[in-house]
């Protein structure tokens, strides 16, 4: 069973906070790492697909790192705002599995 | 087009009722997948169809039973739930290749009486 842990579990910050978040996962036959958004009522939406030790992808005020060899991966979000909340998963695929095992996730709320 | 529909949004069941969970998607995606989501839980694969074979089935009870009538369609007919299959149930689909996107619907809340 692979263990893919997120933290925090939750976060709550202010609009204009950059804030960011953790992934682990198991660094042995690593093949790649999703992150999506998943805002409350809506489908999950993906943000990127990481693939290199030491790959860095961004998407306006998103970025993530990642870093295959100590098995992690952090997501940050600059500047803050209310439409950012929403929960973000990490998923991971190994080099011989065609399937994603999700993270619990960090529930992000972002206040005025 | 990025959407992937379910339907329906809810569905209230008993536990000797039959109904079917349908997944619709036009972007030539040849991978098909079947998640359980339980509050508070990350998304759970259950069954992955590519180019409409069952692929990946992942120790599901046989009180679920999925379909894959064509490349655009998926169903899961449900049939003898228990209340502990009461969860959000998540298509998605992808182009075939290890860890592509998988683009997800908003979702079935199934509730099992």
């Amino acid at each position: 069973i692979l263990n893919v842990e997120q933290s925090p579990q939750s976060l709550h910050v202010q609009e204009g906070d950059s804030t960011n978040f953790t992934c682990s996962f198991p660094s042995s036959n690593f093949y790649a790492l999703h992150w999506y958004r998943w805002e409350t009522a809506k489908s999950p939406e993906a943000l990127f697909v990481m693939t290199l030790n030491g790959d860095e992808k961004k998407k306006g005020r998103i970025s993530a790192t990642l870093n295959t060899k100590e098995g992690y991966s952090y997501l940050y979000i600059k500047g803050s705002q209310p439409e950012d909340s929403a929960t973000y998963l990490c998923a991971f695929i190994t080099g011989t599995a065609s399937k994603l095992t999700f993270g619990t996730g960090t529930r992000l709320q972002v206040t005025l | 087009d990025t959407e992937v529909t379910q339907t329906p949004k809810h569905l209230v069941m008993g536990m000797t009722n039959k109904k079917s969970l349908k997944c619709e998607q036009h972007m030539g995606h040849r991978a098909m997948y079947w998640y359980k989501q339980k509050a508070k839980k990350p998304p759970e694969l259950m069954f992955v169809y590519s180019y409409e074979k069952l692929s990946i089935n992942e120790s599901v009870p046989s009180r679920f039973s999925p379909e894959c009538p064509n490349s655009s369609l998926l169903n899961l007919h449900l049939h003898a739930l228990q209340p502990e299959d009461s969860a959000l149930y998540l298509c998605a689909s992808s182009q075939v290749g290890q860890g592509d996107i998988q683009y997800f619907g908003a979702g079935t809340r199934l509730s099992v009486l």
